[in-house]
């Protein structure tokens, strides 16, 4: 069973600054997806940023980037020029490429982010 | 473009009774659908999925079980609460049969009292 660390209950920076959120995970797989979702005050889970784990290429999105370290099983998140919006939950995420034609994520408990003003 | 939606938004249950949450999704067809529990402080945990009608995969033993009608159409159900059973409820969908992408509703929060 694959399984998701969430080191950071909680985080905050200021806004403007740069902040990076922790994620490690657990599996035997070799062939799967990390993600960020983001969870604002609204509970709307939002997806913010994908990776695939045959690409060595860190994903990027705008202001958020990821930093994908596959031997060390690490996948953190990294907001640039934070924004008041960006204060939310955000859950790191695993998904098993199985092949099958249904695709579970397992979640990590969350990092609560708040931007300072 | 594609919707889901999810009812009653909140809701406040005494134990043992029974409970109802439905899930639609608008703007595509034959979908994979999803039902998680987000407990307080914790992540989510996926809790049914579906790949079609009548078909109901349960990832977690519990108090509740789950339908699929129609194809656009998701429903978790309990004959009787615990008060274990209070959280919110999130619904996914995703494309079939490829997609490592879920799209999720707003959610249902339920409080058992």
């Amino acid at each position: 069973a694959q399984t998701v660390t969430q080191s950071q209950p909680e985080m905050s920076v200021q806004e403007a600054e740069t902040v990076t959120l922790s994620c490690t995970y657990d599996t035997s797989e070799n062939n799967y997806y990390l993600f960020w979702y983001k969870q604002p005050p609204s509970r709307q889970m939002i997806l913010v940023i994908r990776q695939e784990a045959y690409k060595q290429q860190n994903a990027t999105e705008n202001r958020f980037s990821v930093n994908f370290q596959k031997a060390a099983k690490s996948f953190s998140l990294k907001i640039s020029d934070s924004q008041l919006g960006d204060t939310a939950m955000y859950f790191c995420a695993f998904m098993k490429h199985s092949g099958g034609s249904n695709y579970k994520l397992t979640f990590g408990k969350g990092t609560l982010l708040t931007v300072n003003p | 473009s594609q919707t889901i939606h999810q009812w009653p938004a909140t809701l406040v249950q005494p134990v043992g009774s029974p409970l109802s949450l439905e899930c639609t999704v608008e703007g595509t067809s034959n979908p994979n659908l999803y039902w998680y529990r987000q407990a307080a402080g914790r992540g989510l945990q996926l809790l049914f999925y579906s790949v079609g009608i009548g078909q109901i995969s349960s990832e977690v033993p519990q108090n509740l079980s789950a339908s699929r009608p129609q194809d656009r159409q998701f429903i978790l159900s309990s004959k009787k609460l615990l008060l274990s059973d209070s959280g919110f409820y999130l619904c996914a969908w995703s494309t079939s049969p490829f997609s490592y992408e879920q799209y999720f509703g707003p959610g249902t929060r339920l409080t058992v009292t």
